[in-house]
């Protein structure tokens, strides 16, 4: 059964800091791997998408990359905002329909 | 962009009411799914619908059913609803085929008392 780590579980850090989120998984036969962003009381905003073939993905200051065969992700935020404060989730997909997600990342900018 | 809608944010009722919670999208999305997310436990699949008429358990089914009538509708239905069913109700929506985003609506805070 496939199960997804996210470290740390929390973070805090000063505006204008890069930072980088880590996301796990079990088993390396997946079909792709999401990152969401969640404000407080709100659904989740899909931020970046990996299919398993690629390496990476990059949306503004945001990078996410993949190796499955370690079965780790990252997603790398440049120069944190205020504005980034969320929670940060990351979801394995593993059998093209259902996705299994991680606790999540309380991540903190300070201003 | 993508929009998915539930048609309820915030929602308060007693034990034993049946509940409907509502979501709509309107990207012609074939998969849609309810999840519910509670404090340390993360998102949890209830139930998705892979076509119209169509669903499939997710990990957590008990307590709960679903209707798909339409494509874009799908409905999630709380026969008889327990005080350990509060909680944040969430949809999704995607394509089957590549790349299978999966795009959430606002959410649905049931509070059962």
């Amino acid at each position: 059964k496939q199960e997804v780590t996210q470290i740390p579980a929390a973070l805090s850090v000063p505006e204008g800091e890069n930072l980088v989120l880590n996301c796990s998984f079990t088993d390396s036969a997946i079909y792709n791997l999401q990152w969401f962003r969640q404000d407080p009381g709100k659904g989740l905003t899909s931020l970046l998408l990996i299919q398993s073939s690629q390496r990476e993905q990059t949306s503004g200051r945001l990078n996410a990359s993949l190796d499955k065969s370690s079965g780790r992700s990252t997603l790398y935020i440049a120069a944190s905002q205020p504005g980034d404060s969320a929670t940060y989730l990351c979801a394995v997909n593993g059998n093209g329909n259902k996705l299994v997600f991680g606790a999540g990342t309380i991540l903190r900018v300070k201003s | 962009d993508v929009k998915v809608t539930q048609s309820s944010r915030y929602l308060v009722k007693r034990t034993g009411e049946k509940v409907f919670l509502e979501c709509v999208q309107d990207m012609d999305h074939e998969n849609m799914f309810w999840y519910r997310q509670d404090p340390g436990l993360g998102l949890r699949l209830i139930y998705f619908s892979y076509d119209v008429k169509m669903k499939e358990k997710g990990d957590i089914p008990e307590g709960y059913s679903v209707s798909r009538e339409k494509k874009e509708r799908f409905s999630l239905i709380l026969e008889s609803a327990s005080t350990n069913q509060t909680s944040m109700y969430l949809c999704a929506s995607s394509w089957p085929t590549p790349p299978r985003e999966l795009f959430f609506g606002e959410g649905s805070r049931l509070t059962v008392l």
